[in-house]
């Protein structure tokens, strides 16, 4: 099983460029989110889904877009790159419900000049 | 979503016991206390959950006293390998409640 597929790795931008960070699950999860860890930080709720069609800010949501056009994938946005998203950012997924454990992708790292 | 204090960073030799307690004196009457472990470039991973008393799996133990306030995680034996950052999370109660909540966690060093 893949699990939680992230992509890319490690990316380097430019201040003021845009790309997007790719997350797709293959567990059928309705809930997926994205988080950032800084260094020696746990991780910050960036945006978050309950399904597809159906997305919410989490605790640090600007600069960051998301789209949920299925259920499989639930890419980030970024719309103008800040030295300050410099950071590692983490997808998850799991089931709704009080009980589901979440799978994290591999995350990947950025870097913003 | 009830917060948790927990130690910042802990010792400990090959092969002993840890014992890693979690504070979460509001939490609700719903919510699952989680633990998930997290290594250095790699996104976290699920150790165990539980609601009351005790849990354990193949990894772990977890220990959650009557009154709930508090939890311990527990690893039987530990080794090098088990060197990580361990964060306590509390919530999971109801349909809505789907945001996980992340501390700073422990760090858990092991010292052959």
């Amino acid at each position: 099983n893949a699990g939680v597929t992230q992509t890319p790795k490690f990316q380097v931008l430019k201040t003021g460029q845009s790309m997007t960070l790719q997350c797709a699950q293959d567990m059928n999860h309705e809930y997926m989110s994205w988080y950032r860890q800084d260094p020696g930080m746990g991780l910050r709720l960036i945006h978050y889904s309950v399904g597809a069609g159906i997305t919410d800010q989490g605790e640090v949501p600007n600069g960051y877009n998301v789209s949920r056009s299925t259920t499989e994938d639930f890419p980030l946005r970024l719309l103008s790159a800040a030295p300050s998203q410099t950071s590692v950012y983490f997808c998850a997924s799991r089931t709704t419900g009080g009980r589901a454990e979440a799978f994290f992708g591999q995350g990947t790292r950025l870097t913003v000049v | 979503l009830a917060k948790t204090t927990q130690p910042i960073s802990m010792d400990s030799y090959e092969g002993q016991e840890v014992n890693i307690t979690c504070s979460h004196n509001n939490i609700a009457t719903n919510d699952y206390i989680t633990w998930y472990q997290q290594f250095p470039s790699q996104g976290p991973r699920f150790i165990i959950q539980g609601y009351k008393t005790k849990v354990t799996n193949e990894v772990a133990s977890l220990f959650i006293p009557a009154d709930r306030k508090s939890s311990t995680l527990s690893l039987p034996r530990v080794s090098l390998s088990d060197t990580a950052v361990y964060y306590c999370l509390v919530g999971f109660s109801g349909a809505g409640s789907y945001q996980l909540t992340f501390g700073k966690g422990t760090k858990l060093s092991v010292i052959p």
